[in-house]
């Protein structure tokens, strides 16, 4: 069974829509850690952002927010008037005391902001 | 400039060839990883280091063979591979194993033919 579940394969909206990355994750450890990653056309895997199982709190950093509920087990990610820029493929990421906290990655959701 | 270089960017080897993939990390980070990421695949977690010592090997084949020689320096020994070996190799480092984020490379694009 997937630990992370990126349900959605591909995403493609205009320039200014608002869009939701999903991501469900499975885990019976009460400590973990979610993580989002976007790897741009260039290659590599580039951080946005870590959360930790006790901190439901959201965020938002500028036009990235996140939303981490426990109760359905999920951590989507929202870009705010999406731009050209942000087309990458984003990846959602889950460690675990049972993993030894070594990183599992979802498939992945490949966004496509058309101009 | 990514804390973390992977050299070469590109490599195209036949299937008798040896080489090897370079990563070196600058973040004084004590754990470094090696991912394969195949077309239309999850991104498969290879081999993990911590403080130079590998604690984890994902069923791997022998034709894949990693090396640390310190916490900077980590390689990926190739040799006889498949053309289904043909991915991008990306490697990685953090802090501790999971529980910071990890800093990716830019990854070396592999074409075995």
């Amino acid at each position: 069974a997937q630990k992370v579940t990126q349900a959605q394969t591909e995403i493609s909206v205009v320039e200014k829509e608002d869009v939701t990355l999903d991501c469900v994750y499975e885990t019976r450890d009460t400590t973990y850690y979610l993580f989002w990653y976007k790897q741009p056309p260039s290659g590599e895997l580039v951080f946005l952002i870590r959360r930790n199982s006790f901190d439901e709190q959201n965020e938002i950093s500028g036009r990235y927010s996140w939303n981490f509920q426990k109760s359905t087990s999920s951590f989507n990610f929202t870009i705010t008037a999406s731009q050209v820029v942000d087309s990458a493929v984003y990846f959602c990421a889950l460690s675990e005391a049972r993993g030894s906290y070594i990183p599992t990655f979802g498939r992945g959701t490949s966004l496509i902001v058309h101009p | 400039e990514t804390g973390v270089t992977q050299t070469p960017r590109h490599l195209v080897m036949g299937m008798t060839n040896k080489k090897s993939l370079k990563c070196e990390q600058h973040l004084g980070h004590n754990a470094m990883y090696w991912y394969k990421q195949s077309a239309k695949k999850p991104l498969e977690l290879m081999f993990v280091y911590s403080l130079e010592e590998r604690v984890e090997n994902n069923s791997v084949p022998s034709r894949f063979s990693p090396e640390c020689p310190n916490s900077s320096h980590l390689f990926l020994h190739l040799h006889t591979l498949q053309p289904e070996d043909s991915a991008l190799y990306l490697c990685a480092s953090s802090q501790g194993i999971g529980e910071t984020e990890a800093f990716f490379g830019q990854g070396t694009r592999l074409t075995v033919v």
